[in-house]
């Protein structure tokens, strides 16, 4: 059972566009929803991240936008640089003493061409 | 500050060998994580630990051991190996805020290969 669904699975973006990645929970009971960076042969690290009591958060580039009532989340990266180029991930988890643990969605392979 | 830190980072196994994946972090992070990376699997959590001599079981705990003896490190075995269990593994730890998550810290993964 995906408890969190990623779209699309790659993108290809050319240098200055907006990426856009998106993100479905199942568990209404989430209540962190941050995203992962993965540059190859290294381990995730995280990106950004919303709690869903704001409907969206920018840092930078790079924009969560939260629509709670959906269920869904996506990752806006805009002026897209080929240094962006890297599998995103989303992830959501639970608060209280459920111990942190990330599901995460499949990932997405962005490429951001020169 | 090393952070998260695993060994080894690549090994190949033959079916039925066994072997420990060890995790060290050097943050005092109360938590900690284990997941595998598949192609298009994203990744998915093994087993975690909320705090010294305490383990659970993930998504895919199925073939897996762990143990947490000290608050630091997180060891991650394999009984008997399986052609299955070929996968980058990732360990990673974060801390306790009340109920609030934080940050987790991923090391660099372990390729592990079983032939």
């Amino acid at each position: 059972q995906q408890q969190v669904k990623q779209s699309p699975q790659s993108l290809i973006v050319q240098k200055g566009g907006i990426s856009i990645i998106n993100c479905a929970y199942e568990n209404t009971a989430f209540d962190y929803f941050p995203w992962y960076q993965q540059f190859p042969g290294k381990g995730p690290a995280l990106l950004i991240a919303i709690r869903p009591d704001v409907s969206e958060k920018k840092e930078g580039r790079f924009t969560i936008s939260f629509n709670k009532s959906a269920k869904q989340f996506s990752l806006h990266i805009m002026d897209s640089q080929p240094g962006d180029s890297a599998t995103y991930f989303c992830a959501a988890t639970i608060g209280g003493n459920q111990g942190g643990k990330l599901i995460f969605g499949q990932g997405t392979e962005l490429s951001v061409k020169p | 500050n090393a952070g998260v830190t695993q060994t080894p980072k690549f090994r190949v196994l033959k079916t039925g060998q066994s072997m420990t994946l060890l995790c060290a972090q050097d943050m005092n992070h109360e938590y900690m994580y284990w997941y595998r990376q598949d192609p298009g699997m994203g990744l998915r959590l093994i087993h975690y630990s909320v705090g010294e001599g305490t383990t659970a079981k993930g998504e895919v705990p199925d073939g897996y051991n762990v143990s947490r003896l000290k608050k630091q490190n997180f060891l991650l075995g394999l009984e008997s190996a399986a052609p299955s269990q070929t996968s980058v593994y990732f360990c990673a730890s974060s801390y306790s805020s009340g109920d609030l998550n934080t940050e987790a810290f991923f090391g660099q993964g372990t390729r592990l290969t079983v032939v």
